[in-house]
């Protein structure tokens, strides 16, 4: 069993959906939980960061984690064509550990 | 904007011929830097923790002496693929915590092309 599972997709949807991305992981070690966007040959860009479990909200993104099921989501509100790009979550134990990423889910928002 | 730059973005060397990336935290001080490989729809992969004033450590089946690691200051990490080949196109990107249980702050990668 792979520590972080992401669906890869690509996962299609019109312009103004709620998109919902998800990662389960079954290291219980991990503590910190980030969701990244990454735009073809760019670097990625950090869009959450949560520690516990719950919601963290930021303008029409959601973050969710249940430790307890050891599942993050990512919630997308009123979907834009330029939120199409891959999105990847990542976990970190701690310190200056190496983060654990899931493989990405490419999203596509046509107009 | 941006907190971790790299340079160049893009890059095109003849077979044989070594290439040098930087990475620099622009308002942070970094004494640890992580250096990624990315194939086309694929996802990252990690190549080696740079830790200012002591020497990389590599992730297995990274070769430390093709791969040329320097942490010399705590604003800047250099990757040097020494002696490209064809088969080390790729993306690289940088990335940097700004502080311990920080999350990564990455660079904008670097496109490597070698003919």
């Amino acid at each position: 069993q792979k520590e972080v599972e992401q669906d890869p997709g690509p996962l299609s949807v019109p312009e103004g959906a709620i998109v919902s991305l998800n990662c389960t992981y079954s290291n219980s070690a991990f503590q910190y939980f980030m969701w990244y966007r990454q735009y073809s040959r760019k670097g990625p860009e950090l869009l959450m960061y949560t520690y516990s479990s719950g919601n963290k909200e930021d303008g029409r993104f959601t973050a969710q984690v249940d430790k307890s099921s050891k599942y993050i989501s990512l919630f997308i509100r009123d979907s834009q064509p330029s939120d199409s790009a891959t999105y990847l979550c990542a976990m970190l134990l701690g310190g200056y550990s190496t983060l654990t990423f899931g493989k990405g889910t490419m999203l596509l928002v046509s107009p | 904007g941006a907190v971790v730059s790299q340079h160049p973005s893009w890059v095109i060397c003849k077979s044989g011929t070594s290439v040098k990336i930087e990475c620099r935290s622009l308002d942070f001080q970094a004494t640890t830097m992580f250096w990624y490989r990315q194939f086309p729809k694929q996802s990252l992969m990690l190549m080696a923790t740079s830790n200012e004033g002591s020497k990389a450590t590599y992730e297995q089946g990274v070769e430390k002496d093709k791969f040329l690691i320097n942490h010399a200051s705590l604003t800047l990490s250099t990757l040097t693929v020494t002696s490209a080949h064809p088969e080390d196109s790729s993306f690289y990107i940088c990335s940097a915590p700004r502080g311990i249980n920080s999350p990564l702050h990455f660079g904008n990668g670097t496109r490597l092309t070698v003919t």
